[in-house]
């Protein structure tokens, strides 16, 4: 069984400063994805990036860059120059090859101060 | 823009009612999901249909049946639910496994008393 391992409950940052989010993951699967998505305070979901294992390059989109360490089988999230915008609940993911199931760590929670 | 729409937000029960979540998707997406969430532990699975007319267990099934109305659609269902059952539900599609990302409802957020 894959398994999602986010250690940081929650986390303070400070305005335009960078935060890392730890993601570790457990699969014996060659092939497999890595998802992170934010939840704000009013619930929804939001993709904000994917790493394929297969993938040369860290995966970015914008503020959000994914460090992938694939030997040490982690995928965490480095959001830059934090905005205030970017209080919420973050989620790492992961899915196999041909597996329907996207299974999610506990999530991490982010509060941005001014 | 409506992506993946379900029905209702939210919904108070008692111990022992049974009652159907819906679940809509226009993005003619074959693959459709139902996680619940609850605090410190993330989202997780509780059935999901690969394609029409197929639905699996996911990793909490207990207490609940679905069914595959058609591509669209994807329905919950509590027959008898217990408090356990409070959390927060959530459909989501994609194209099929590992395609990329979920697309995710808003949440249907249930009571059970």
């Amino acid at each position: 069984a894959q398994k999602i391992t986010q250690t940081q409950p929650g986390m303070f940052v400070q305005e335009k400063e960078a935060v890392t989010l730890d993601c570790t993951y457990d699969t014996s699967d060659p092939s497999y994805g890595l998802f992170w998505y934010k939840q704000p305070s009013s619930g929804e979901m939001i993709f904000l990036i994917y790493q394929g294992s297969y993938d040369q390059q860290n995966a970015t989109e914008g503020r959000y860059s994914l460090n992938f360490q694939k030997a040490r089988k982690s995928a965490n999230l480095v959001i830059s120059a934090s905005q205030l915008g970017d209080s919420a609940m973050y989620f790492c993911a992961m899915s196999r090859s041909n597996d329907y199931k996207l299974s999610f760590g506990a999530g991490t929670t982010v509060t941005v101060r001014a | 823009n409506a992506g993946v729409t379900q029905t209702p937000k939210f919904q108070v029960l008692k111990t022992g009612q049974s009652m159907t979540l819906q679940c809509a998707q226009d993005m003619n997406h074959n693959s459709m999901y139902w996680y619940r969430q609850d605090p410190g532990m993330g989202l997780r699975l509780i059935y999901y249909s690969a394609s029409e007319g197929t639905t699996d267990k996911g990793e909490v099934p207990n207490g609940y049946n679905v069914s595959r109305l058609n591509k669209r659609e994807f329905s919950l269902r509590l027959e008898s639910a217990a408090p356990s059952q409070t959390s927060v539900y959530f459909c989501a599609s994609n194209t099929g496994p590992n395609t990329g990302e979920l697309f995710f409802g808003e949440g249907s957020r249930l009571t059970v008393l």
